[in-house]
């Protein structure tokens, strides 16, 4: 059962225009966020998170917004640069609780940014 | 300040051999979690250690147990292998509670 779901496997875009990632989750105990971006040979690295109690986090080029009703996030990249090529995943954590401890991540989303 | 880092890059191994594999948390880190990465998948989580004892543990058989030492180095070790078990091997290291920080991964082949 996989309770963080990304639906596209991949996406392609022009430098300069906008990335949109999606990420859908169904476990409602998910109260934070996250989004890593990994390139080939390296371990994810963090790029930008979010609280349920906000539903929308700006960092740079990189916004997520949250809808908590829809149980989905979206990760908009402005204005993509083909530097942003990478693998993409979603995570989600339970901070309140006893399951602190782990990320649910998703199966990740290929970004190609094309000069 | 150092990362996280993890040996070797690259194991091959065959079925039912046992595997060690290794990570250095950041300094400073107090608590590290150990992920498996299949083909084609998002990283699962394995168990996390906080102060040398298991803190949490995902959905994974016995065979798979770890240790955390007084430097906050970690072990994975994986008994008698089997197929499935290749895949990528991520270590995290982090303050209790805080955001993870990954390791570049242990790459395992089991043939």
């Amino acid at each position: 059962d996989q309770q963080v779901k990304q639906n596209s496997p991949s996406l392609s875009v022009q430098e300069g225009r906008i990335s949109i990632l999606n990420c859908d989750y169904t476990n409602s105990m998910f109260d934070y966020f996250l989004w890593y971006k990994k390139y080939p040979a390296e371990g994810p690295t963090f790029l930008i998170s979010i609280s349920s109690i906000k539903d929308k986090n700006e960092d740079g080029r990189f916004t997520v917004f949250l809808n908590k009703s829809a149980k989905h996030l979206s990760l908009h990249i402005v204005p993509s640069q083909p530097g942003d090529s990478a693998v993409y995943f979603c995570a989600a954590k339970r901070l309140s609780g006893g399951s602190n401890y782990k990320l649910t991540f998703g199966k990740g989303t290929l970004l190609t940014v094309n000069p | 300040e150092t990362g996280v880092t993890q040996s070797p890059t690259h194991l091959i191994k065959t079925r039912g051999q046992q595997v060690t594999l290794r990570c250095s948390s950041q300094s400073g880190h107090n608590t590290v979690s150990w992920y498996q990465q299949a083909l084609g998948q998002g990283p699962q989580f394995i168990f996390q250690y906080y102060r040398e004892e298991e803190n949490g543990r995902g959905n994974f058989p016995p065979r798979f147990s770890g240790l955390q030492f007084p430097n906050y180095s970690s072990e994975l070790n994986v008994n008698a292998l089997e197929l499935d078990d290749s895949a990528l091997y991520l270590c995290a290291s982090s303050l209790v509670g805080q955001r993870e920080f990954f390791g570049p991964g242990t790459r395992l082949t089991v043939l």
